[in-house]
């Protein structure tokens, strides 16, 4: 199993550009859910999905959206790119209940910057 | 929200032992600890997932006291693998479900030899 791969891992865009992060995981897990890691601020989340066809907010929406299309995908979209967007994105999974406690399984994450 | 975790740097001796410790405003159903090396996805350490619950992972621990809504981890003896900066993360009631985690800012432990 690959557990869950991101792509890109680097990229950098000038401010107005679009762009779409792609998360995948291959363990059949409902939730997914994006975070962006800034210095100091530890790991914000930004949209998360609890299944196949639903999105909901997260901390700090604003400026991105989501899609889940398909169970193993949860896409983020930047439509319009801002230097206050330059960070280190992280997709996680996990399954919809576990007794052993809700473990969130983690990408390598995509490192973006805005220029 | 967003838990508060102290100290936010520590720096030991290798055989040095450290508490990072969690405090939440809210009520909680569980709390999350990760240990995140410097360009790398966070790792699990542990989950506690009712109050008074104590776990442990080698020589790493950690403590739940749900009626203060707060969590400790402690590392013994610390090896020079402890190094990186430690999440708590916490899972509540909130919005009526307990869908997500709500990350701390972290602390940033370095052992050296």
């Amino acid at each position: 199993n690959a557990g869950v791969t991101q792509t890109p891992k680097f990229r950098v865009l000038k401010t107005g550009q679009s762009m779409t992060l792609l998360c995948a995981q291959d363990m059949n897990h409902e939730y997914m859910y994006w975070y962006r890691q800034d210095p100091g601020m530890g790991l914000r989340l930004i949209h998360y999905s609890v299944g196949e066809g639903t999105t909901a907010k997260g901390e700090v929406p604003d400026g991105y959206n989501v899609s889940r299309l398909k169970k193993q995908n949860f896409l983020l979209g930047l439509e319009s790119a801002a230097p206050s967007q330059t960070s280190v994105y992280f997709c996680a999974s996990r399954p919809w209940r576990d007794p052993r406690g809700n473990e969130q399984f983690f990408g390598p994450g995509t490192r973006l910057t805005v220029l | 929200q967003q838990p508060v975790q102290s100290p936010q740097a520590v720096i030991l001796r290798e055989g040095e032992d450290a508490v990072i410790n969690c405090s939440s405003s809210k009520a909680l159903y569980s709390v999350h600890w990760y240990r995140q090396k410097h360009g790398e996805a966070p790792v699990f350490l542990m989950i506690l997932l009712k109050g008074g619950e104590q776990k442990g992972h080698d020589k790493i621990s950690a403590s739940f006291n749900e009626k203060k809504q707060q969590s400790s981890l402690y590392l013994t003896a610390s090896q020079l693998s402890y190094s990186g900066t430690y999440f708590c993360g916490t899972e509540g009631q909130y919005g009526g479900a307990t869908n997500k985690l709500i990350f701390g800012t972290g602390t940033l432990l370095a052992v050296q030899p």
